[in-house]
């Protein structure tokens, strides 16, 4: 069964036009991450939750905004999306103290943005 | 953050032992050294996570000096479904921090 859950698997959204990616888990983590991951290369950390304690990259582009409504559910919005944020965007959550160690972190399949 | 540092690729026949070294000099001492592996088109998948000595599972063993600033990733008898890009990676297991950053990655091609 699929524990953290993006949707949609591909989405395709014209140049400027605000998008939004979901992911939703079902191990009721506290951390949760949004990576984004362009071909051939490592996956770039955006921000992380840790409850709802906010931290964002420092090098992560103003034109990203995440919120995390409640524990299950995080959302990734692209204000004004530009060609060069096509991308594979990747959610994954993590286990806080008390829920094991911290540094295993399980991911979703991915969303595959194309910008037009 | 500690940085790591790991061949950019491999190549393996299949059935061989690969052995994929991270090194990660400025590790501190309550950072976790975890492998991920990733096919192409997926997410990252977990492999296995050591703090020092010796780990095994199922999938692979960890080998962490005493030092623990390196970290080899043995995978036996691999075959050509491990074809994939692995990642070392060094995380603090302290409150309050919690980045998971990734560095470049070993690409690894198995090769009948």
């Amino acid at each position: 069964d699929a524990m953290v859950i993006q949707n949609p698997r591909y989405q395709v959204t014209q140049f400027g036009k605000p998008v939004t990616l979901s992911c939703s888990q079902t191990l009721n983590h506290n951390v949760m991450y949004w990576y984004q991951q362009k071909s051939s290369q490592a996956p770039k950390l955006l921000f992380h939750y840790y409850d709802k304690d906010f931290n964002n990259e420092a090098d992560t582009p103003d034109n990203f905004q995440s919120r995390r409504p409640n524990t299950s559910f995080c959302f990734l919005d692209i204000r004004s999306p530009g060609l060069g944020d096509a991308a594979m965007y990747l959610c994954a959550t993590g286990g806080g103290l008390g829920q094991g160690t911290n540094t295993e972190a399980f991911f979703g399949q991915g969303t595959r943005l194309t910008v037009v | 953050l500690a940085k790591t540092t790991q061949p950019i690729s491999m190549d393996s026949y299949e059935g061989q032992e690969v052995n994929i070294t991270c090194s990660h000099n400025n590790i501190a001492t309550n950072d976790y050294i975890t492998w991920y592996q990733q096919f192409p088109s997926q997410g990252p998948r977990f492999i296995i996570q050591g703090y020092k000595t010796k780990v095994t599972n199922e999938v692979a063993s960890l080998f962490i000096p005493a030092d623990r600033k390196s970290s080899t990733l043995s995978l036996p008898r691999v075959s050509l479904s491990d074809t994939a890009v692995y990642y070392c990676l060094v995380g603090d297991a302290g409150a309050g921090s919690y980045q998971l950053t990734f560095g470049k990655g070993t690409k690894l091609s198995v090769i009948p």
